[in-house]
């Protein structure tokens, strides 16, 4: 089974640093997202990227920026991070376009930001 | 845009009885895709059923089936002889054909089921 490891699960920040979410796939998928998780607002895209070193903007990228260096990585920064920005982050990858299986998900970092 | 519209937060239901969640989009694409995804307390989304708008017939899995009427731009999922397991957070979600491999997702609903 394709799995998509999200490096922690709970993690504590104070306003002002710099936070690095990381997202680790194993089946060689093209493609790589992530979105933020709140309750009653469903899941947002922040950003997405098809290939190595190529990223595009989703819904809400204001305040995060991405990097994906090799195939299977694709981290999230969050430059200076703000109190809005807890949340419930989940990384998902997905196949070549056309694929119909959806997505497969990690299973989300709980970011809280003090 | 794409948007994608559940419009009931929460809903609840017996075990073993059925339960029929409802979700709506807005499209101006002729080929796409829907999913119903299940998130249960562990936070593992997990794909539950996907129907493809070009198949007329509605897509089933066990005891998953979806109501797909294309003109009406309404994916209702089924969840039939409902049991414990089932409770979680369920999103609907679009993705189109042309290219784009963004998911749109509703907000979500929480599925709760009594013993």
């Amino acid at each position: 089974d394709v799995k998509v490891t999200q490096s922690s699960r709970y993690l504590v920040k104070r306003t002002g640093e710099k936070v690095f979410l990381e997202c680790v796939q194993d089946m060689d998928h093209e493609n790589m997202f992530w979105y933020r998780q709140d309750p009653g607002l469903g899941l947002r895209l922040i950003y997405f990227s098809y290939d190595v070193k190529m990223k595009e903007k989703g819904d809400i990228p204001e305040g995060y920026s991405v990097s994906r260096e090799k195939k299977e990585r694709f981290s999230l920064i969050l430059e200076s991070a703000s109190t809005n920005q807890t949340s419930m982050y989940l990384c998902a990858s997905s196949l070549l376009p056309g694929q119909t299986d959806g997505y497969t998900f990690g299973s989300g970092t709980r970011l809280t930001v003090v | 845009a794409q948007t994608v519209t559940q419009s009931q937060p929460e809903m609840s239901v017996q075990e073993a009885e059925t339960v029929t969640l409802s979700c709506t989009y807005d499209t101006s694409e002729s080929d796409y895709y829907l999913f119903w995804y299940k998130q249960p307390p562990s936070r593992q989304m997990i794909l539950v059923i996907r129907q493809e708008a070009y198949k007329q017939q509605n897509a089933t899995e066990n005891r998953f089936s979806v109501n797909f009427q294309k003109a009406a731009k309404s994916f209702s999922l089924k969840i039939s002889d409902s049991q414990l397991g089932d409770a979680a957070m369920y999103f609907c979600a679009y993705r189109g054909r042309g290219g784009s491999e963004k998911l749109v997702f509703g907000k979500g609903m929480k599925l709760t089921v009594n013993p």
